[in-house]
């Protein structure tokens, strides 16, 4: 059974830092592509970041450049999502979803359980 | 970016109706069109995956169709666990975006 199980959310100040994590089981980790996707509170999904399975390519959201910084760790089958100079508006859920690449579809077939990131004073 | 418009915002439907919400975006996408259910407090669930195919134990009331800048998702008849909100979401080019979502009330 996939698995994907996130942890590191918390309360933090602006501009502080935060490192989430997400353990992943039930499948060959590193075969896979990886997401991170967050959810504002009362509001709809947005794309973070993704990376491929060796960690050579990430991708990221314009509102989170230079600020976040996904990673892996195909050993110990975690990915990593490194946040600093954080804003009230990174506020929100954050989840840890595997990408199925395939020649006819490509998206995210499971998800993680979220945490909660709240950036307040 | 691509912008992903999904109509309506929310509806209100009674058990046993049929149900259709539609996504539009702003370029042609192909079929990287993926819907997805999300109820309250929980992870996103994947129905429908390049446009029209339907994701492993999913019920066959739900069915999505379109190509290139329009698409539907579709329940055939509503069922009380489908009262949730729905996504369409694009992966045809990065930034991947998400509709801004489909509440499915009860009448």
């Amino acid at each position: 059974e996939v698995q994907l199980v996130e942890s590191g959310g918390g309360l933090v100040q602006p501009g502080g830092s935060l490192r989430l994590s997400c353990a992943a089981s039930g499948f060959t980790f590193s075969g896979y592509w990886m997401s991170w996707v967050r959810q504002a509170p009362g509001k709809g999904l947005e794309w973070v970041a993704n990376i491929n399975q060796d960690g050579g390519e990430k991708y990221y959201v314009d509102s989170v450049k230079g600020r976040f910084t996904i990673s892996r760790d195909n050993a110990k089958n975690s990915l990593y999502l490194q946040m600093s100079s954080l804003r009230a508006e990174d506020t929100a859920v954050y989840y840890c979803a595997r990408v199925e690449v395939s020649s006819s579809w490509l998206g995210h077939d499971y998800w993680g359980q979220g945490t909660l990131v709240t950036v307040s004073s | 970016d691509i912008q992903m418009t999904q109509s309506p915002s929310s509806l209100s439907a009674s058990v046993g109706d049929r149900v259709t919400i539609t996504c539009r975006a702003s370029q042609s996408i192909s079929i990287y069109l993926n819907w997805y259910q999300q109820k309250p407090g929980k992870a996103p669930k994947l129905l429908i995956y390049a446009a029209s195919s339907l994701q492993g134990g999913v019920p066959s009331r739900f069915s999505g169709s379109g190509s290139g800048t329009d698409f539907t998702l579709t329940v055939s008849s509503l069922q009380p666990e489908d009262f949730a909100t729905y996504y369409c979401h694009q992966t045809y080019s990065r930034p991947w975006t998400f509709g801004q979502g489909t509440k499915v009330e009860i009448k």
